[in-house]
């Protein structure tokens, strides 16, 4: 069964500060999906990572993908207050099934 | 092109009951996804289909069931709801192919008394 585990799990921290979430997954799978969710909304769809070492970048966020140490990472870099939301990361697999992490929820702080 | 719509946006129930959750999207996209988003924690998959007519069991099944009649709609139904089913539900469709993203719809809030 596929385990997506994301760390940390809440993070609160200043405006122009740099910090990153991790997404670790049990299984071999070489796609992996960046989401972010506002309170009381649906979710967005971020960044679609397909292969070793694809890196892809949005702004302040920049999203890695590790696929021999099942590892994804989303770096923010000197955030802002419109960052603050909830991210989640998405593994899918051959089947088509998705399974995701619990989600980082971002608090970014003037 | 509204995307990906669900339908009710909300809705309450007594335990026991009955429903019909719709989503439906214009986008021809051939994959459809049933999430349920429950407090301070990610989505769990219930049902997926990989095209019009079939269906596929995901990670929380037990208690629903989902037809793919046509192309552009994936219903989700409880037979009989149970407290445990209060959730947000989540639609999500993606073109074909794994390395799609999904679009997701509004969400559905129900609550099961």
């Amino acid at each position: 069964e596929l385990k997506v585990e994301q760390n940390p799990l809440f993070l609160s921290m200043q405006e122009g500060k740099n910090y990153t979430i991790y997404c670790n997954y049990s299984t071999t799978s070489d796609r992996l999906y960046w989401y972010r969710q506002d309170p009381g909304k649906s979710l967005e769809s971020l960044f679609v990572l397909l292969s070793n070492g694809a890196v892809k970048q949005e702004g302040r966020l920049m999203a890695s993908l590790d696929t021999k140490a099942r590892l994804s990472t989303l770096h923010i870099t000197a955030a802002v207050h419109d960052l603050s939301a909830t991210y989640f990361c998405a593994v899918v697999s051959n089947a088509g099934k998705s399974t995701f992490g619990d989600g980082t929820t971002l608090t970014v702080k003037p | 092109n509204a995307g990906v719509t669900q339908t009710p946006k909300f809705r309450v129930l007594k335990t026991g009951q009955s429903m019909t959750l719709l989503c439906a999207q214009d986008m021809n996209h051939e994959y459809m996804y049933w999430y349920r988003q429950d407090p301070g924690m990610g989505l769990r998959l219930i049902h997926y289909s990989v095209g019009e007519g079939t269906t596929a069991k995901g990670e929380v099944p037990d208690g629903y069931n989902v037809s793919r009649l046509k192309k552009q709609n994936f219903l989700l139904g409880l037979e009989s709801a149970a407290p445990s089913q209060t959730s947000v539900y989540f639609c999500a469709s993606s073109r074909q192919g794994l390395e799609e993203t999904q679009y997701f719809g509004p969400g559905t809030r129900l609550l099961v008394l």
